[in-house]
């Protein structure tokens, strides 16, 4: 059954970097678009980051210049690098795959927690 | 980027059928069919129930429904059970930055 798992969540203080992975099984990233999504402590959902199969990547305007996503195709995994930290980075960041055709998110890991405080 | 908006609550008794809106959907060629649907259980990662407007992926009971008309999108739950008291998210994609949109949310209680 194909899953995301992501890790690498924790409390970091504000201007800190912290990198979050997503291990995928049961498919290639590779051949994905593969997304970040977050959500803030009681708080709806926002899109961060997605990379294509190009290898393309986009980000919202808040994590452009701070955050960079990528992925390891042997590893099978994407990663979120979040450098400069900020108390609204606060949140749940969950996996997504993508799928272009649907512009849909189809599938979603169970999320890990990044909490920004000093 | 313009917002998507949706009611802060919505309720139902078991049995009934309630309607979630979600106003502000693009009318540009990005926006006007790509409007998709989540269900997120308390604790639990979101899970997709409509894409396309109103098409289920496999495995998603047929109790959900989904419709659009003009600048507005609805999911409609039928034969409400207690398992459907969740938050609902719809979303829509954009031609800009972001990429996607989602709605506010809505929290969905069964009586």
């Amino acid at each position: 059954e194909a899953q995301l798992v992501e890790t690498g969540g924790g409390l970091i203080q504000p201007g800190g970097s912290l990198r979050l992975s997503c291990a995928a099984s049961g498919f290639a990233v590779s051949s994905n678009y593969m997304s970040w999504v977050r959500q803030a402590p009681g708080k709806g959902l926002e899109w961060v980051s997605i990379i294509y199969s190009d290898t393309s990547t986009y980000y919202t305007d808040s994590a452009r210049g701070r955050f960079t996503i990528s992925r390891d195709s042997f590893k099978n995994t994407v990663y979120l690098q979040m450098n400069g930290l900020r108390a609204e980075d606060t949140a749940v960041y969950y996996c997504a795959r993508w799928v272009g055709l649907a512009r849909t998110f189809d599938m979603w890991g169970q999320g890990t927690m990044v909490t920004v405080s000093s | 980027q313009s917002a998507l908006t949706q009611p802060a609550s919505v309720s139902g008794s078991p049995g009934q059928s309630i309607t979630i809106s979600c106003t502000g959907i693009s009318n540009d060629i990005t926006g006007y069919k790509y409007v998709s649907w989540y269900q997120q259980l308390p604790g639990k990662a979101p899970q997709l129930m409509i894409y396309d407007i109103s098409n289920r992926p496999s495995g998603v009971s047929n109790r959900f429904s989904g419709s659009k008309s003009g600048d507005t999108a609805s999911l409609t739950i039928s034969g409400l059970q207690a398992e459907d008291e969740a938050n609902y998210y719809c979303s829509s994609c954009t031609a800009s930055n972001p990429l996607v949109l989602f709605g506010g949310g809505t929290k969905l209680t069964v009586l």
